[in-house]
């Protein structure tokens, strides 16, 4: 069980921008959660994301951040993007036995 | 408020023991999964261990067998045992709660260097 998350992205103050993280094949069912972390700080929960695209967005998280699923690939969709959004983003999923951290994505607002 | 507060990160050398614990505030430890996740400086997080709600425990390969995770539901507290510490143990160990963790501390730093 493998996630894939793109190194880098970027997007423009005011923009919208999808974050894709990616499931390894026979592992589609399996839901992911969403963290963003800012410099030099803990990571903060953004949402939980179900296989069937529904979601649950963390305490505080603006509805400018929203969730959806096709087949192995879970998104992130930041909208209105602010200065405060640039930050690495994280998917995360579990298993009964461990759980498991993409790489990470950097997302830089221009 | 939920609040996780990390301690005991601290410059140790390769092969001692270290003890980091995670007080919480805001909920019951035991109604809950509790996990920790380390991060390398410049680098992604990496899944540590877990222990859940019935005191069932998880570990990453790379720690089984060295690292133990336990918790003080008197005192509400998770804390990491960390045995045989390797320079590559160094990093920040953050404190989770929850599945998946919708709760975070602020991490504890743990250096391994002679």
């Amino acid at each position: 069980l493998v996630l894939t998350q793109s190194p880098s992205a970027s997007a423009s103050l005011g923009d919208s921008v999808r974050l894709t993280c990616s499931l390894t094949r026979g592992h589609s069912n399996y839901g992911v959660a969403w963290l963003q972390q800012q410099p030099e700080r803990g990571p903060r929960f953004v949402m939980e994301l179900n296989a069937d695209g529904s979601f649950d967005r963390g305490d505080g998280i603006p509805d400018r951040f929203s969730g959806s699923s096709f087949g192995a690939e879970r998104y992130l969709t930041i909208s209105s993007l602010q200065s405060e959004d640039e930050a690495d983003y994280y998917c995360q999923t579990w298993a009964t036995d461990f759980w498991v951290f993409g790489e990470g994505t950097k997302l830089t607002v221009l | 408020e939920i609040q996780l507060v990390e301690s005991g990160g601290r410059l140790i050398q390769p092969g001692d023991s270290l003890k980091v614990s995670c007080v919480a505030s805001g909920f019951n430890i035991t109604d809950n999964f509790m996990s920790w996740v380390r991060q390398a400086a410049g680098g992604g997080l990496e899944w540590v261990s877990f222990i859940s709600h019935d005191e069932t425990t998880r570990y990453a390969d790379s720690v089984r067998g060295r690292f133990t995770i336990s918790r003080d539901n008197s005192k509400n507290t998770v804390s990491l045992q960390m045995r045989s510490l390797r320079v590559d143990d160094t990093g920040v160990y953050y404190c989770a709660s929850g599945m998946p963790s919708d709760h975070w501390g602020q991490g504890t730093l743990v250096t391994v260097s002679s």
